[in-house]
């Protein structure tokens, strides 16, 4: 119920190509929705979130898709370049109860090739 | 210094070792929190502390021991590791620890320890 499934493990794509990450939910409760982007050396950094009112969120080359009903969310990295290779996590939350507590994903780490 | 800083970076401690890992955070925040992270396992939440006081232990075993002696430091001690400890331990940091509303939490660099 608490876990959050992350796939791929690993991907690899060109450059200016689309990079999708996929991430599923059980606890329908969860209300939150960020992605983490992490560089090597690097903690975690807020990428982006949504909440459940909206199926999208775009920010720059960054949309997160949301479909409620089958529970799942994914982000999007349109024109992939080489710097965005790293490792994100998506997580999740909810409102109401230890709010501040995140249930990550296990990770993808990307690679853009040039 | 700017953000969340954590020391050391890297630590290396046999098993009957005593350490202990700093975090300090430059935001204002008044939440704090440990995680682990280990290789190919979603981020663990370990404990979070809300206006120094602690507010979250996710069942984490006694020989990691957490200190907060005020909003902006944060300490886990460290004593009879076991190897399968060794993992990368990231300190955050949020305005606050809330029921009502989420806020952002920033990462620092996080201590890659080793226990031998």
């Amino acid at each position: 119920q608490q876990q959050v499934k992350q796939s791929p493990q690993s991907l690899i794509v060109q450059k200016g190509g689309i990079s999708i990450i996929n991430c599923a939910y059980e606890n329908t409760a969860f209300d939150y929705f960020p992605w983490y982007q992490q560089f090597p050396g690097k903690g975690p950094a807020l990428l982006i979130a949504i909440r459940p009112d909206v199926s999208e969120k775009k920010e720059g080359r960054f949309t997160i898709s949301f479909n409620k009903s089958a529970k799942q969310f994914s982000l999007h990295i349109m024109d992939s370049q080489p710097g965005d290779s790293a490792t994100y996590f998506c997580a999740a939350s909810r409102t109401g109860g230890n709010t501040g507590k995140l249930i990550f994903g296990q990770g993808t780490t990307l690679q853009v090739k040039p | 210094e700017t953000g969340v800083t954590q020391t050391p970076r890297h630590l290396v401690m046999g098993m009957t070792n005593k350490k202990s890992l700093k975090c300090e955070q430059h935001l204002g925040h008044n939440a704090m929190y440990w995680y682990k992270q280990s290789a190919k396992k979603p981020l663990e939440l370990m404990f979070v502390y809300n206006f120094k006081e602690q507010t979250e232990n996710n069942s984490v075993p006694s020989r990691f021991s957490p200190e907060c002696p005020n909003s902006s430091h944060l300490f886990l001690h460290l004593h009879t590791l076991q190897p399968e400890d060794s993992a990368l331990y990231l300190c955050a940091s949020s305005q606050e620890y809330s029921d009502r509303t989420h806020y952002e939490q920033y990462f620092g660099p996080g201590t890659r320890l080793t226990v031998t």
